[in-house]
């Protein structure tokens, strides 16, 4: 596609249920971020790869979180055992080369724990 | 703690006008970008200003960076209702990642 793309845009899931969360990034992009917003705040930072590096994982919350991307392309963030905190909307975005030049934005998916 | 910060935190002027918001940041950059939300969901790159940069100008957009300062503004000018959103500054330091500031709501009244 020509943008990033996220998946389910809304998830409604009751509270200690798993979720997983999809991101497919523009086509040849190297770096991808997740971030997360709650309710008129601003983004915090959850993860970003970075190429076939380590991703850097020091925004993860919990160890309920986690993430990974396969073949340098698409995302999953999985939140296990989800609390109501959870709620929130979580971005994707990519970036063309390094981590740090500007990024394209995915709509989000909207995570509402019961 | 976030990297950067806006200030004000919400803005409400008049079609037409000029609007301002800044940013502070704390630690060396690479470069200093801004963004903009509407209705709470993805983000549209704005501008970009790099470390070595002092102005940079895009439309309607200007942008300011001073680094002794650790600071930087976005001034919107002749405003109009559609640029009623959120406004972002992001901080990229040295070789790692791109964090975000909490930042400010515009409301553009028509």
């Amino acid at each position: 596609g020509a943008g990033v793309s996220q998946s389910p845009s809304n998830k409604v899931t009751e509270k200690g249920k798993d979720v997983e969360l999809r991101c497919d990034p523009i086509s040849g992009h190297t770096a991808l971020y997740w971030y997360r917003q709650s309710l008129g705040q601003g983004l915090e930072f959850l993860i970003y790869f970075q190429g076939n590096s380590a991703p850097d994982k020091s925004g993860l919350p919990s160890d309920r979180f986690s993430a990974e991307r396969t073949g340098g392309s698409v995302s999953t963030l999985t939140i296990q055992r989800t609390q109501q905190e959870d709620s929130a909307v979580y971005l994707c975005a990519s970036s063309l080369t390094r981590a740090n030049e500007k990024l394209f934005f995915g709509s989000g998916t909207q995570l509402s724990v019961l | 703690s976030q990297q950067g910060e806006e200030d004000p935190q919400a803005l409400s002027i008049q079609e037409g006008e000029n609007a301002t918001m800044n940013c502070s940041y704390k630690t060396s950059i690479n470069n200093l970008q801004w963004y903009r939300q509407n209705s709470g969901r993805g983000l549209v790159h704005l501008i970009l200003i790099r470390s070595n940069e002092r102005e940079k100008h895009s439309g309607r957009l200007r942008v300011t960076l001073d680094t002794s300062k650790k600071s930087s503004s976005l001034l919107i000018t002749a405003s109009r209702a559609a640029d009623t959103a959120s406004y972002f500054c992001a901080t990229a330091l040295y070789g790692n990642k791109l964090v975000f500031g909490a930042g400010t709501i515009l409301r553009v009244k028509s």
